[in-house]
């Protein structure tokens, strides 16, 4: 597809549980970012890729969560025993690098984590 | 404090009207501004960027922005039932994609 693609779009589990979250950036953006959507908390950023640099962990909310990008695509954003304040919308986005409107960041359409 | 501050509304105005929303943020560092629009269980669109202060004009968007007091807003003119969704301000230092700071959003509605 053309744009960012992310799943599971849902994901229902149970507390102390680990998820793997799966985000697929738009072809040829070397720029890979999550953030996570939280009632009363807006749009947090939690890490950032770019090309073959060490990401930028520094959003990161604890030790539990972390994110790996394999081939400078694909990436998986993992919780590891998840809590029920991890309750949220988890969003990538991908970009080009440079300047320009080439800059601009595409979200996907998140996928909605729910910790029971 | 949050370093950016946007009222989360909602708000809700009937067709036609002008609409006005607005956000303030704390760290001069901040370069770029941008509104993002995001419809209900969809990711965030780029609406507007700009980078300096001033008026930035899009159609019947305005974005504007007041460096010396920190101080961004969105302008909607003529307003649409489909102009219906939740609005984000966000900031950066770096380039227009990296590293966002974002507001906790507006929901607006506008009524037929």
């Amino acid at each position: 597809g053309a744009g960012v693609s992310q799943s599971p779009s849902n994901k229902v589990t149970e507390k102390g549980k680990d998820v793997e979250l799966r985000c697929d950036p738009i072809s040829g953006h070397t720029a890979l970012y999550w953030y996570r959507q939280s009632l009363g908390q807006g749009l947090e950023f939690l890490i950032y890729f770019q090309g073959n640099s060490a990401p930028d962990k520094s959003g990161l909310p604890s030790d539990r969560f972390s994110a790996e990008r394999t081939g400078g695509s694909v990436s998986t954003l993992t919780i590891q025993r998840t809590q029920q304040e991890d309750s949220a919308v988890y969003l990538c986005a991908s970009s080009r690098l440079g300047t320009g409107r080439n800059t601009e960041a595409f979200f996907g359409q998140g996928t909605r984590l729910t910790v029971v | 404090q949050k370093e950016v501050e946007q009222d989360p509304g909602p708000l809700s105005v009937p067709e036609g009207a002008i609409v006005s929303l607005n956000c303030t943020y704390s760290n001069s560092a901040f370069q770029y501004f941008m509104w993002y629009r995001q419809y209900s269980r969809k990711g965030p669109e780029l609406l507007m960027y700009t980078y300096s202060s001033g008026n930035k004009e899009d159609g019947r968007f305005t974005a504007q922005v007041d460096k010396s007091s920190k101080y961004i807003s969105l302008f909607i003119r003529d307003s649409q039932p489909s102009d219906s969704a939740t609005y984000l301000c966000a900031v950066t230092p770096f380039s227009r994609a990296q590293k966002l700071v974002f507001g906790q959003g507006t929901r607006l509605t506008i009524n037929p």
